[in-house]
């Protein structure tokens, strides 16, 4: 079956410096999105990319969707003490049917003061 | 304010119980979701339901059954089949079948004692 790996599986910054995670299929997918879920909390919808190549942008926060729709990744730029928790891409399959999306285990990312 | 309500928060059972897990949504959502999430792992799908009186298997029914009466509610039920029921169960819904991004609960953490 559809198999999306992420990582690293733990990351720790220094506040200020930059954090990337990444986020890859074994199939090509449909679209992907990505979630935050901050420590004891549930995950939070970010963003949903669709096309191939795509890049979108939330203040500090950069997305991309590979060309070939089996590759994403999350780009932090100056990370603050407020980014700390783990984010899960979840990538769905061309078949499109809500079992095929299929979330990655998750990077988990701590900021140092 | 609109969102999903899952109660309780904690839950504590008895090996051989089965127990019921509440969610409802006040987001005239028409798709629901239940995930299951372990430590260091990402979220794997039990059941999903797409209408009132529909519902369909995800990728660990084993153990599990759900209801979807109505459209605000979609209780999940944990039964004594289910081998390793501890874990952190999250309830989700989307406005249409997987193309939108998941609004979640914050969450039930099941304890078998």
């Amino acid at each position: 079956g559809q198999q999306v790996m992420q990582i690293p599986q733990y990351q720790h910054v220094q506040e200020g410096e930059d954090f990337t995670t990444y986020c890859n299929s074994s199939t090509t997918l449909s679209n992907i999105q990505w979630y935050k879920q901050r420590p004891g909390g549930h995950p939070v919808f970010l963003i949903q990319l669709v096309k191939s190549g795509e890049v979108k942008k939330q203040k500090r926060l950069t997305f991309q969707f590979g060309e070939a729709k089996k590759n994403s990744s999350l780009h932090i730029t100056a990370t603050q003490t407020t980014d700390v928790g783990t984010y899960f891409c979840a990538g769905l399959g061309v078949t499109g049917s809500a079992r095929q999306l299929t979330f990655g285990s998750g990077t988990q990312l701590t900021v140092l003061p | 304010d609109g969102g999903i309500t899952q109660s309780p928060k904690y839950l504590f059972r008895k090996e051989g119980q089965n127990v019921t897990l509440s969610c409802e949504q006040n987001l005239n959502h028409d798709a629901m979701y239940w995930y299951r999430q372990d430590p260091g792992q990402g979220l794997r799908l039990i059941y999903y339901s797409q209408i009132v009186n529909d519902f369909q298997k995800g990728d660990i029914a084993e153990g599990y059954s759900v209801s979807r009466e109505k459209k605000e509610s979609f209780p999940l039920t944990v039964t004594s089949a289910q081998k390793n029921p501890t874990a952190f169960y999250l309830c989700a819904s989307s406005i249409g079948l997987v193309l939108y991004g998941y609004t979640f609960g914050s969450g039930t953490r099941l304890t078998v004692v």
